[in-house]
């Protein structure tokens, strides 16, 4: 299993360029989730998709959007990059089984928006 | 509104300390909490996770202990490496709207000197 995977890596874009952030898992999970972690901010939740055709918004959607058409991807839009969007992006996947619920995360897409 | 507190921010010690790792949480209606390192530029690390029901969970010189009613859990690092040096991030789990999703500490930030 590869995990989850995040593409790409790093990413420099200009204010008001759009551009799309890639997440897959391969472990069949039902829920994914974008994050940003900001310094002094800590991870804050920008999306995120209990399964196939459903998401909703985290504590920080503005600026984003994103759609779930398979149970593998679950892709970031940044319709119109604004400097504040500065800021290293995470995507996880999870499944619970009871009272468990585990989480697994990308490596990151840091994206500076100049 | 879960709100997570990590204390302390950051920690430097001498190689072979045992050490604690502080995290408390307001809503104690959780199912589980995890502990997660991050190390710099990447991303994050599932260490341990602690299910509502279990007072402790250990991992090698890990060892995770929750008190769910009074909103506090510890992660107990011992004879620390340099090798350990990394952010240490907690988040419990509240099932509910938004099931999958955690919310994180700020983390604390560890030095090990050798």
């Amino acid at each position: 299993n590869a995990g989850v995977t995040q593409t790409p890596k790093f990413q420099v874009l200009k204010t008001g360029q759009s551009m799309t952030l890639q997440c897959a898992q391969d472990m069949n999970h039902e829920y994914m989730s974008w994050y940003r972690q900001d310094p002094g901010m800590g991870l804050r939740l920008i999306h995120y998709s209990v399964g196939a055709g459903i998401t909703d918004q985290g504590e920080v959607p503005n600026g984003y959007n994103v759609s779930r058409s398979t149970t593998e991807d679950f892709p970031l839009r940044l319709l119109s990059a604004a400097p504040s969007q500065t800021s290293v992006y995470f995507c996880a996947s999870s499944y619970s089984t009871g009272s468990k619920n585990i989480q697994y995360f990308g490596a990151g897409t840091r994206l500076s928006v100049l | 509104k879960q709100e997570v507190t990590q204390i302390p921010a950051a920690l430097s010690v001498p190689e072979g300390e045992n050490l604690v790792l502080n995290c408390s949480f307001t809503d104690s209606a959780i199912y589980n909490l995890q502990w997660f390192r991050q190390d710099p530029g990447k991303g994050l690390t599932s260490l341990l996770l602690i299910q509502s029901s279990q007072r402790e969970q250990t991992s090698g010189r890990l060892n995770a202990s929750l008190d769910k009613s009074s909103g506090r859990s510890t992660l107990y690092i011992a004879a620390s490496q340099p090798g350990d040096s990394a952010t240490y991030l907690c988040a419990p789990w509240n099932y509910g709207g938004s099931q999958g999703n955690l919310i994180f500490g700020k983390g604390t930030k560890l030095s090990v000197k050798p």
